[in-house]
């Protein structure tokens, strides 16, 4: 059974901060990596993806990947209080089949 | 309308009823899915139609059935449901890889059975 682990949270922050989202994934075959934002009582939004083993940056964030530990992870520079939300960790395994993980509920504190 | 549309937004509806959700995608992606989301648990995958061909059904009861007519709309057709089954129900749609594209969600229906 394919598992996505994320720590649920709440993640506290303050304002100007870096915040750190960490997922474990446990299907080897995973190819393809998302993240998504999603706003109490709204739907995902998708925010970035990752393919690659390394770091990929844009704007205020920058996945990073890791296969071998199978440990996916989403920081956020300067996060803001806009940026409270819970943060969805999304592997795929061929085509566009993903497994969510539960969400980190991310808190910024002004 | 941009992006993917659902409706409708909200649906009270009896253990006895039948209605349906219809979602709309204006991205010319070529793959859609239902999804339930539930208080407390993971987003859960229901139906992946690639091309109209359904080509994953996670083992969802029967009282669900999804219909695609051509690679822009999807329908969840509902029926006999139980209260269980109150949860928000997302459609998304994505364009096949590869690489795999992400998958980009309508704002959902908010469903609640009696």
């Amino acid at each position: 059974q394919k598992e996505v682990e994320q720590n649920s949270g709440p993640l506290s922050v303050p304002e100007g901060a870096i915040a750190s989202l960490n997922c474990t994934y446990s299907d080897r075959g995973s190819q393809s990596f998302f993240w998504y934002r999603q706003y109490s009582g709204k739907s995902p939004e998708l925010i970035m993806f990752i393919y690659s083993n390394g770091d990929k940056e844009d704007g205020r964030f920058t996945a990073q990947l890791n296969k071998a530990s199978q440990y996916v992870s989403l920081l956020i520079r300067d996060s803001q209080p806009s940026d409270s939300a819970t943060y969805l960790c999304a592997p795929g395994v061929g085509g566009n089949m993903l497994t969510f993980g539960g969400g980190t509920r991310l808190m910024v504190k002004p | 309308e941009t992006g993917v549309t659902q409706t409708p937004r909200h649906l009270v509806m009896g253990m006895t009823n039948k209605k349906s959700l219809k979602c709309e995608q204006h991205l010319g992606h070529n793959a859609m899915y239902w999804y339930k989301q539930s208080a407390k648990k993971p987003l859960e995958l229901m139906f992946v139609y690639n091309f109209k061909e359904q080509t994953e059904n996670n083992s969802v009861p029967s009282r669900f059935s999804p219909e695609c007519p051509n690679s822009s709309h999807l329908f969840l057709h509902l029926h006999t449901l139980q209260p269980e089954d109150s949860a928000l129900y997302l459609c998304a749609s994505s364009q096949g890889g590869p690489p795999p594209g992400g998958q980009y969600f309508g704002p959902g229906t908010r469903l609640t059975v009696l």
